[in-house]
């Protein structure tokens, strides 16, 4: 099956810098690749997501990019603000139709 | 459009009880999955289901654990004979199941079951 892997766990930046979060999948069937954001105690939200037939998507402040050759895609977000304080997930969707997610990155704007 | 619905939002169990968990999926989605997030760790696969039909359930442990999205309510999570290691926060998703243009389906969560066993 899929195995995503998620780096770094935990990530702080100072407010108005970017913030880059990287993925690696295993599975070269996987197709789509979601990013969402989890605030505490509340479910996942998604943000942006990619499919493989796409190397780049933006969406105002936030960016994916996506390497079918080395399996990696990565988020990136500029411009960060506190209210981007959260955990951030990376999945892959695999062979099935149900998605594999990494172990999630804490990200904390300081102000 | 409310969204997926999930409860109870906090249900307390004692060891040995039976924990029931609903997920109403966001209006026009017939497929549900449920997730399982153990505290700081990510999310865990646990069973896919569409109307009257598990798709895949290879993530649900094989005892205690099981899943039902009937023709008509919600779908539910069972847990029976709770234990510790049970206390989790329960996630549903539910997605349209057209999969688009790659075959993926794209999953809106619900806001979690947090579950404690005493």
């Amino acid at each position: 099956g899929e195995n995503v892997e998620q780096h770094p766990s935990t990530l702080s930046v100072q407010e108005g810098d970017s913030a880059v979060i990287k993925c690696t999948y295993s599975d070269s069937a996987s197709n789509y690749f979601p990013w969402y954001k989890q605030e505490l105690g509340k479910g996942p939200q998604l943000i942006i997501d990619i499919r493989s037939n796409v190397g780049e998507k933006k969406d105002q402040r936030i960016a994916v990019t996506l390497n079918k050759t080395a399996k990696h895609f990565s988020l990136h977000i500029t411009e960060t603000q506190p209210e981007d304080s959260a955990v951030y997930f990376c999945a892959g969707s695999g062979s099935a139709r149900q998605l594999t997610f990494g172990s999630g990155t804490q990200l904390t704007v300081l102000p | 459009n409310a969204g997926v619905m999930q409860n109870p939002r906090h249900l307390v169990r004692r060891r040995g009880q039976e924990a029931r968990l609903r997920c109403s999926p966001m209006k026009g989605h017939s497929h549900v999955y449920w997730y399982r997030q153990l505290p700081e760790e990510g999310l865990k696969f646990m069973v896919y289901l569409q109307k009257e039909n598990i798709i895949d359930e290879s993530g649900m442990p094989k005892e205690r654990f099981s899943a039902e999205f009937p023709k008509e309510g919600p779908s539910i999570l069972r847990i029976q004979q709770v234990v510790r290691g049970d206390s989790a926060a329960y996630f549903c998703a539910s997605a349209t199941g057209t999969g688009g243009l790659s075959g993926a389906n794209v999953l809106t969560f619900g806001a979690g079951s947090r579950l404690t066993v005493l």
